[in-house]
């Protein structure tokens, strides 16, 4: 089982410009969220899927938008990124029921814009 | 909405001290209580989770943490920290209304001299 994998690891974008943050599980894991990560604040919500076919905004989902492609894939899109979204991006899974095993996290993508 | 704070930000001890560090959430109702380590470079690991019964919780590589409903607090301990140990600690919660969504606390980046 390789968890949950997220492409790419790094990535430098300029203001404006767009791209697609992949995140994939092989868990067969109903939910699947993206997080972004910043010093000082934790790690905030931006969006979540609890099922495939369904996906709901999280705490800062303002200049993202997701889709949950099938039930592995979980896509994280900036359309226009600012040097706000600056970040390191986390991709997580949880398990059918209560998620008694709590979420499992990708490895992270570290996103700069200029 | 929930929260969760975490008082330290930035720990320093020497190898073989003693470790608490405090958390605490703000949610009325039934709660699930995380906490996380991330090690550098690497993605999120859960340390240990408390759902219900004994409040004394252990998890991996010696921590444990107790869960006291009356002060809203879950804080986590180890005995004799090691410098392997180097790394930040979050603390998260859901409720029972939305077991599936974690709220995080800001993280406290522990360091640990050999």
């Amino acid at each position: 089982n390789a968890g949950v994998t997220q492409t790419p690891k790094f990535q430098v974008l300029k203001t404006g410009q767009s791209m697609t943050l992949q995140c994939a599980q092989d868990m067969n894991h109903n939910s699947m969220y993206w997080y972004r990560q910043d010093p000082g604040m934790g790690l905030r919500l931006i969006y979540y899927s609890a099922s495939e076919g369904t996906t709901d905004k999280g705490e800062v989902p303002n200049g993202y938008n997701v889709s949950r492609l099938n039930k592995r894939e979980f896509s994280l899109r900036l359309e226009s990124a600012a040097p706000s979204q600056t970040s390191v991006y986390f991709c997580a899974s949880m398990s059918p029921g209560l998620g008694l095993e709590g979420q499992f996290f990708g490895p992270g993508t570290r996103l700069t814009v200029l | 909405a929930q929260s969760v704070s975490q008082h330290n930000h930035h720990v320093i001890l020497s190898e073989a001290a003693s470790l608490e560090l405090g958390c605490n959430y703000s949610y009325g109702g039934t709660v699930n209580l995380f906490w996380y380590v991330q090690y550098p470079g690497q993605h999120l690991q859960l340390l240990l989770k408390y759902f219900s019964g004994d409040p004394l919780v252990k998890g991996i590589k010696g921590f444990e943490a107790e869960f006291i409903k009356s002060k809203f607090s879950f804080n986590l301990r180890k005995p004799s920290v090691q410098w392997s140990d180097t790394a930040e600690y979050f603390c998260a919660v859901s409720h029972s209304g939305s077991a599936r969504q974690l709220t995080f606390g800001s993280g406290t980046q522990l360091t640990v001299l050999p």
